[in-house]
């Protein structure tokens, strides 16, 4: 069964720092891995998105990476602001998309 | 554009009652999906369309049925509500190969 594993499962920074996000996969085939953003109450929004020969993609203060060979990604947020206070999704997938539980990213200031 | 509208964003329904829960799109997607949160949970896929008149059941199809005439639109139809099925309900629409868009969401109380 392809699945999708996040961690951690929540996580608290300060303000400012730095985190980094972990996704495990075992979805094959594989065409593409995205992260999204899901804010409470509101639908996921699509941050990155990379293809099998993609090994990083960076939006903004985004960085997602991914080892297809390891089946895992990451996605690091560099200097964190309120804003960032969300729920990560890793998604992978051919056409149907496989959803990871996410993680739950709270932001102190 | 107005991406992809879901329609109504909040509803109650008792025991047994029926409903259909709308989603619309006006990016020309081929792929339209319809999701189930449930609290604390990753997002679980319902059904699914390739196209106009193509549908097919995802993770969790029962108690379900949708259908696609036309591209812009995917309906999701509840026929006998269950308390099981009280969940935040998500449309997306995408070309397959890139990024979905999502609509805002439908939440669900069965009573």
């Amino acid at each position: 069964k392809n699945q999708v594993e996040q961690s951690p499962q929540s996580l608290i920074i300060l303000e400012g720092k730095n985190c980094t996000l972990q996704c495990n996969y075992t979805v094959s085939p594989f065409s593409n891995l995205r992260w999204y953003k899901q804010d409470t109450g509101r639908g996921p929004v699509s941050l990155t998105i990379m293809t099998f020969s993609e090994n990083t993609k960076s939006n903004g203060r985004y960085t997602a990476t991914l080892d297809a060979d390891t089946k895992q990604s990451s996605l690091h947020i560099t200097a964190s602001q309120l804003s960032d206070s969300a729920s990560y999704i890793c998604v992978v997938s051919e056409h149907i998309p496989t959803f990871g539980r996410g993680t739950s990213l709270i932001v102190h200031p | 554009n107005a991406g992809v509208t879901q329609t109504p964003k909040f509803r109650i329904l008792k025991i047994g009652q029926s409903m259909t829960l709308q989603c619309t799109q006006d990016m020309n997607h081929n792929y339209m999906y319809w999701y189930r949160q449930d609290p604390g949970m990753g997002l679980k896929l319902i059904y699914y369309s390739v196209g106009a008149g193509i549908t097919d059941k995802g993770e969790v199809p029962n108690g379900y049925n949708v259908s696609r005439s036309t591209t812009e639109d995917f309906p999701l139809r509840l026929e006998l509500a269950a308390p099981s099925q009280t969940s935040v309900y998500f449309c997306a629409s995408g070309l397959g190969g890139d990024g979905y868009t999502f609509g805002s969401g439908t939440r669900l109380t069965v009573v």
